[in-house]
């Protein structure tokens, strides 16, 4: 079956720092693939997301591209800054088997220091 | 402004005693959705909805129910058989099945 596998975290960066946050996946068709982000006490919001092979994604800084010969999508951002702190979730759709269901992985806790 | 809104943002219910939880969305997206989270752990699906009067169990469903009376709204039951239900629970909606969701606040459920 489909599944989502995230390093797992917490992530501790010092400000202006780059991130990366690991994401690959398993899937028997073509998935939609996303990031969300969640802040402490809120619930998920959508970063950004890719449809399809090579697409790159792109929201605030952050990026994350495709790829399908290494079955990743790798989350990306050239300087955190302390509000980026939160927990983000990589996940994926697969329409094209008549999926219904997004997958998430379980998350990344990402804190940024001053 | 669009959006899902949960209510309410605490709960607090007794052992034995079934809870409803509210979520209400005015985006005109056909599927719904619940999710639980516990702490430190990713989203688990407890129920989802692709349209009016229709509903879904998903991989937790044990110990809740739902209803889809109408397209805005997709209310949570809590029932007396869910064995841990101290959890976050998070409504989710979006366009169709399969596309980028758009989640409410949530609502933090304690057991006492």
């Amino acid at each position: 079956g489909n599944s989502v596998t995230q390093m797992e975290g917490p992530v501790t960066l010092s400000e202006e720092a780059f991130l990366t946050i690991n994401c690959t996946y398993t899937a028997t068709g073509y998935p939609s693939l996303f990031w969300y982000v969640q802040y402490p006490g809120e619930g998920l919001q959508l970063l950004l997301k890719a449809t399809k092979a090579d697409d790159k994604g792109s929201n605030k800084g952050f990026e994350a591209t495709y790829r399908k010969e290494t079955t990743s999508f790798h989350l990306e951002k050239g300087s955190v800054q302390v509000s980026d702190s939160a927990v983000y979730f990589c996940a994926l759709s697969d329409g094209n088997t008549g999926g219904f269901k997004t997958i998430f992985g379980a998350g990344t806790r990402l804190f940024v220091k001053a | 402004d669009g959006g899902i809104t949960q209510s309410p943002k605490y709960l607090f219910r007794k052992e034995g005693q079934n809870v409803t939880l509210s979520c209400e969305q005015n985006l005109n997206h056909d599927a719904m959705y619940w999710y639980r989270q516990d702490p430190g752990q990713g989203l688990r699906l407890i129920y989802y909805s692709q349209i009016v009067n229709d509903f879904q169990k998903g991989d937790i469903a044990e110990g809740y129910s739902v209803s889809r009376e109408k397209k805005e709204s997709f209310p949570l039951t809590v029932t007396s058989a869910q064995k841990n239900p101290t959890a976050f629970y998070l409504c989710a909606s979006s366009i169709a099945s399969g596309n980028e969701q758009f989640f409410g606040p949530g609502t933090r459920l304690t057991v006492l």
